[in-house]
């Protein structure tokens, strides 16, 4: 009953490389987010996206491509690989504001640990 | 640009003690939100006080807002070693920020 699920769990990779990680959300939401957590924690947002739309993007490397099939899937796409990538990805969910103005609660995935070698 | 600052950065206490967490934000918000994250895992959302509201409880969980001052502080009453962990404020006013964190470190 995963909420919001990734693939792969952890992600080993040799510099220079392409790679995928995936998210799939199970709550209906209309909104998804990819974000990057470092080394000291700090949570960044990386894309937010809204019924399969572009909402935020905050500066990415444009090695970094968020796709969007469909409402409940948002998947990130990493081009050419670098060392500073290394990090965990977490990508989170959310329904759209209500009848009391955003932000939304945001329920996270389990986290991609990405290693760039 | 980062939101949030939570402070201290690290909290080390014994299990029945009470833990206090500080947050301060920069900007207009609609609502503060806390959430935890246990190591390896992701965030989960613990509570949310709106912009209007002052304090709000749940269950060992007590928060408050002093939009004022640009903070928020939460509360673990009676701190349980399966409490330690990271706590994360996020606050915004469409999207979230979340800030630093503070590792809680609860010993039997």
């Amino acid at each position: 009953d995963t909420a919001v699920s990734q693939t792969p769990k952890y992600l080993v990779t040799q510099m220079g490389n392409d790679k995928s990680i995936k998210c799939e959300q199970n709550l209906g939401h209309d909104t998804m987010y990819w974000y990057k957590q470092d080394s000291k924690k700090f949570l960044k947002i990386m894309f937010s996206y809204n019924n399969k739309e572009l909402i935020i993007n905050e500066t990415v490397p444009n090695r970094f491509s968020p796709k969007s099939p469909d409402k409940a899937h948002l998947n990130l796409h990493i081009n050419s690989l670098e060392l500073g990538d290394s990090a965990v990805y977490f990508c989170a969910s959310s329904r759209p504001p209500r009848r009391t103005p955003p932000p939304e609660t945001q329920y996270f995935g389990p986290g991609t640990r990405l290693l760039v070698l | 640009s980062q939101q949030g600052e939570e402070d201290p950065q690290a909290l080390s206490i014994q299990e029945g003690e009470n833990a206090t967490m500080n947050c301060s934000y920069k900007t207009s918000i609609n609502n503060l939100q806390w959430y935890r994250q246990n190591s390896g895992r992701g965030l989960v959302h613990l509570i949310l006080i709106r912009s209007n509201e002052r304090e709000k409880h749940s269950g060992r969980l007590r928060v408050t807002l002093d939009t004022s001052k640009k903070s928020s502080s939460l509360l673990i009453t009676a701190s349980r070693a399966a409490d330690t962990a990271s706590y994360f404020c996020a606050s915004g006013y469409s999207t979230l920020t979340f800030g630093k964190g503070t590792m809680l470190l609860v010993s039997p």
